[in-house]
């Protein structure tokens, strides 16, 4: 049951240009779509999330466009520092579908090289 | 800023043995939940918890597993005789306001408990 789909498991970029982290789901009810980051031996912490009336929202560094008719998401961080390192997880759900359960998908290791 | 926290840290067991599991959801929440993540997969959604009852639950989330929250804070997790293949990491989250209005709301994760069971 792959609803949600992050095909790349890692990233590597150089500190200071564009990381491009990629994200397909399936479930055409998901309606609200986030982006978690986690460190290893830690929890999930949330970055920034969009809801499916918008396509695009931008938090600092970070942004996320939605493409509802390709059913794709992306986050782009920019410049990526190499604090930015760790494991970023794409996660969806269906609020207005009546369900509160976030479905993530299996994770892209970004690694950013000073 | 506040923040999910979860006890103990790490925590192992033999088959068969009970486990509880502990959360301090963010104080002003209202939805809670557990997921875990056994190693090298997903992050699975186990249940969600509002106004003291169970509000939606997968299919991992059997009879060997339940949920209480015992008093104004704490969130607890209970496997009732665990299972080799219960190791993972559990992870509790809170929600300011869950489906209530079915507004959008971020959940918010604590930093886990590394379950083993021998």
């Amino acid at each position: 049951d792959q609803q949600v789909k992050q095909n790349s498991p890692s990233l590597s970029v150089q500190e200071g240009r564009i990381s491009i982290l990629n994200c397909d789901y399936t479930n055409s009810m998901f309606d609200y779509f986030l982006w978690y980051k986690k460190y290893p031996a830690e929890g999930p912490t949330f970055l920034i999330s969009i809801s499916s009336i918008k396509d695009k929202n931008e938090d600092g560094r970070f942004t996320v466009f939605l493409n509802k008719s390709a059913k794709h998401l992306s986050l782009h961080i920019v410049p990526s520092q190499p604090g930015d390192s760790a494991v970023y997880f794409c996660a969806a759900n269906a609020a207005q579908g009546g369900s509160e359960k976030l479905v993530f998908g299996k994770g892209t290791k970004l690694t950013v090289n000073p | 800023e506040p923040e999910v926290t979860q006890t103990p840290s790490h925590q192992v067991t033999q088959m068969g043995q009970e486990v509880i599991l502990r959360c301090v959801p963010i104080s002003n929440h209202l939805y809670f939940y557990w997921y875990r993540q056994i190693l090298g997969q997903k992050v699975e959604f186990l249940v969600s918890f509002y106004n003291n009852e169970i509000s939606e639950k997968s299919e991992i989330f059997d009879d060997q597993f339940s949920v209480e929250r015992p008093d104004g804070s704490n969130f607890t997790l209970k496997i009732r005789s665990t299972k080799l293949e219960d190791s993972a990491m559990y992870f509790c989250a809170s929600s300011e306001d869950g489906l209530a209005g079915l507004v959008q709301e971020t959940q918010y994760f604590g930093p886990g408990t590394r379950l083993l069971v021998l």
